[in-house]
């Protein structure tokens, strides 16, 4: 079970591209990356995940290096709406003990 | 269409009382969870149960028990409540089995032990 590390906290000016960086230099050949956000306590949404190669959809980026040991998520429209803990995961086929580290802490401000 | 739903919301208890926090899904996922928060920090499991009639300890296992009822239900028990267990709890789902696993979660329930 790889480990992720991200930074602690970061801000984001409103209509701006929040860019977050997640190092998991131990990831294995069949773990993917996720991402899921949480909202003021409420329960952790997904947001997208990817194997290697860059992942688009309605909510976010993910761009992946070719190493794999690093991923940005990038929230191309930052809306105050975005504000939320955002996590990184790894995770492989089959691996249920799936915690949840401190994560990201985004606040977008007007 | 629900999604995950757990009860109570808000939970107080005195220390020593027993309890039981209840979950239910309604995607037909195979694979349920349950988490705890405590404030400022991540998610960390708890129990969980990979399929119907399995259950497996997570991270943080002890003081709690669970019971997969069937298919949609998975109950987390605390039998004699601790201080130590204030947190907020968060049930969760998935389709089980795959590569791809995407989880889903309840809203919580927010249990105090005085």
């Amino acid at each position: 079970d790889a480990k992720t590390t991200q930074p602690t906290s970061m801000d984001c000016a409103e209509g701006r591209a929040a860019n977050l960086p997640c190092n998991h230099s131990t990831i294995s050949g069949n773990e993917y990356v996720y991402w899921y956000r949480q909202i003021h306590s409420q329960g952790p949404q997904y947001i997208i995940h990817g194997l290697k190669n860059n992942e688009t959809n309605e909510m976010a980026s993910l761009i992946i290096t070719e190493d794999r040991k690093s991923s940005t998520l990038i929230l191309p429209h930052a809306t105050l709406r975005d504000t939320a803990v955002y996590y990184c995961i790894v995770r492989g086929s089959n691996d249920y003990k799936l915690s949840f580290g401190a994560g990201t802490t985004v606040t977008v401000r007007a | 269409n629900a999604g995950v739903t757990q009860t109570p919301k808000f939970q107080v208890l005195k220390t020593g009382q027993s309890m039981t926090l209840q979950c239910a899904q309604d995607m037909n996922h195979n694979s349920m969870y349950w988490y705890r928060q405590d404030p400022g920090m991540g998610l960390r499991l708890i129990y969980y149960s990979a399929s119907e009639g399995t259950t497996d300890k997570g991270e943080v296992p002890n003081g709690y028990n669970v019971s997969r009822l069937n298919k949609r239900e998975f109950s987390l028990r605390l039998e004699s409540a601790a201080p130590s267990q204030t947190s907020v709890y968060f049930c969760a789902s998935s389709e089980g089995g795959g590569y791809y696993e995407k989880l889903f979660f309840g809203s919580g329930t927010q249990l105090s032990v005085l």
